[in-house]
């Protein structure tokens, strides 16, 4: 069984630009969450979607965004990136309201 | 506010030794409760969870919890550390005190040094 995949595993951006990440969920898993982790710091929810739709968002702007596909792989998007927004971006899979199984995570530096 | 909090940033334990690491919540009701692990360049592991029922909880890798409701604690302990246990380690709980695996806060975690 495969587990939860992230790519890429590192990016460079500079501030201003848009990026994408993306997310691969464990076979069987109709349920996708995102969180940002900050160096030194725990996670935080970004959203979560389930069976292609968003179903909860945590405290972040509107630049934001995500998409979950029919085979229940997930998107990250972030516009306009800030030099804040620079962290280990983590995902994780579950089936609906079960355990849920996290990624490796993709680092984003932004410049 | 609802939160998770993890007082000790960092903590040296000798090899062999016991080890408690604290955590703490505030929340209206009793929130399902977890403890993960996160080695570097890896995501992050579940230790061990609480629902309801029995307050002393065990979880994979020799590690167990006391779930305490009148001091609003979660502490993870393990008898004898071993070298491979040096990681960070995170206490969480649902957002708004729900009852489900997602939508987590997480503390701020704890980098546990293991000394030969």
């Amino acid at each position: 069984e495969t587990g939860v995949t992230q790519s890429p595993t590192h990016l460079i951006k500079t501030r201003g630009q848009q990026v994408t990440l993306r997310c691969s969920s464990q076979s069987g898993h109709n349920t996708v969450s995102w969180y940002q982790q900050a160096l030194g710091q725990g996670p935080q929810f970004i959203f979560q979607y389930y069976r292609e739709e968003e179903n909860g968002r945590g405290n972040f702007p509107p630049r934001f965004s995500g998409l979950q596909f029919p085979n229940y792989s997930s998107e990250l998007n972030v516009n306009a990136l800030e030099l804040d927004d620079s962290a280990l971006y983590l995902c994780a899979s579950s089936r609906g309201r079960e355990e849920q199984y996290f990624g490796p995570g993709t680092r984003l530096t932004v410049l | 506010a609802q939160s998770v909090t993890q007082p000790d940033i960092h903590i040296t334990v000798s090899e062999g030794a016991s080890l408690e690491l604290r955590c703490n919540y505030s929340y209206g009701a009793t929130p399902y409760l977890f403890w993960y692990v996160q080695s570097p360049g890896q995501g992050l592991q579940l230790l061990l969870k609480y629902f309801s029922g029995d307050t002393l909880v065990q979880g994979i890798k020799g590690f167990e919890a006391e779930f305490k409701r009148s001091q609003s604690s979660f502490n993870l302990r393990k008898p004898s550390v071993h070298w491979s246990d040096a990681a960070e380690y995170f206490c969480a709980a649902p957002n708004a005190g729900g009852t489900s695996y997602g939508k987590l806060t997480f503390g701020q975690g704890t980098i546990l040094t293991v000394h030969p």
